[in-house]
């Protein structure tokens, strides 16, 4: 089974710097796709970012990039210019690309701008 | 924006008592999804549904879950008979395919409190 793991539960950072959120997960898979969701206190799943693990190049949406290492099995979140909308907890999740449909999340970052 | 609804808000029933969580996914997406969340812990796949059929379960979706599209617009989460393990946020979501090509866009949950 896959597993997902973000070993910060907790994340502070000034508005407008820069904040790494990390992420690593295990699969024998060779297909799959990694996310990145945010939930802010209203509770509601957004996706903020996605990865098809066959692509090299990293994805990148406007502030937000990731650094995916296949090799090493990690996914990481880079936001840039930190805004406080940005408070939120950060989910990183992992989709099977062999049809398997649910998503596995990993524990998720609390991530805290300060202003 | 076409987006996921769910209703209610925030259930609250007495432990032993049937629950029923309604979803109301976005009209050309065919796949649906229920996710929980417990209080301060993951999001956690329970069932997809495709073709009026259960898809794939976890193994949290044990014989007190059934998933039901009574029409051609709801989709019910049922808990037959709830304890108090159950109290978590559920989470429906929907797609246009299986297959992470598609996003799974999330509703924005129903709080069930079980006493």
């Amino acid at each position: 089974a896959q597993t997902v793991t973000q070993s910060q539960p907790e994340m502070s950072v000034q508005e407008a710097e820069t904040v790494t959120l990390s992420c690593t997960y295990d699969t024998s898979e060779s297909d799959y796709y990694l996310f990145w969701y945010k939930q802010p206190p209203s509770r509601q799943m957004i996706l903020v970012i996605r990865q098809e693990a066959y692509k090299q190049q990293n994805a990148t949406e406007n502030r937000f990039s990731v650094n995916f290492q296949k090799a090493a099995k990690s996914f990481s979140l880079k936001i840039s210019d930190s805004q406080l909308g940005d408070a939120a907890m950060y989910f990183c999740a992992y989709h099977s690309g062999g049809g398997a449909d649910g998503l596995t999340f990993g524990k998720g970052t609390h991530l805290i701008i300060q202003p | 924006e076409p987006e996921v609804t769910q209703t209610p808000s925030h259930q609250v029933t007495q432990m032993g008592q049937e629950v029923i969580l309604r979803c109301v996914p976005i009209s050309n997406h065919l796949y649906f999804y229920w996710y929980r969340q417990i209080l301060g812990q993951k999001v956690e796949f329970l069932v997809s549904f495709y073709n009026n059929e259960i898809s794939e379960k976890s193994e949290i979706f044990d014989d007190q879950f059934s998933v039901e599209r009574p029409d051609g617009s709801n989709f019910t989460l049922k808990i037959r008979s709830t304890k108090l393990e159950d109290s978590a946020m559920y989470f429906c979501a929907s797609s246009e395919r299986s297959g992470s090509s598609y996003e799974q866009y999330f509703g924005p949950g129903t709080r069930l409190t079980v006493t």
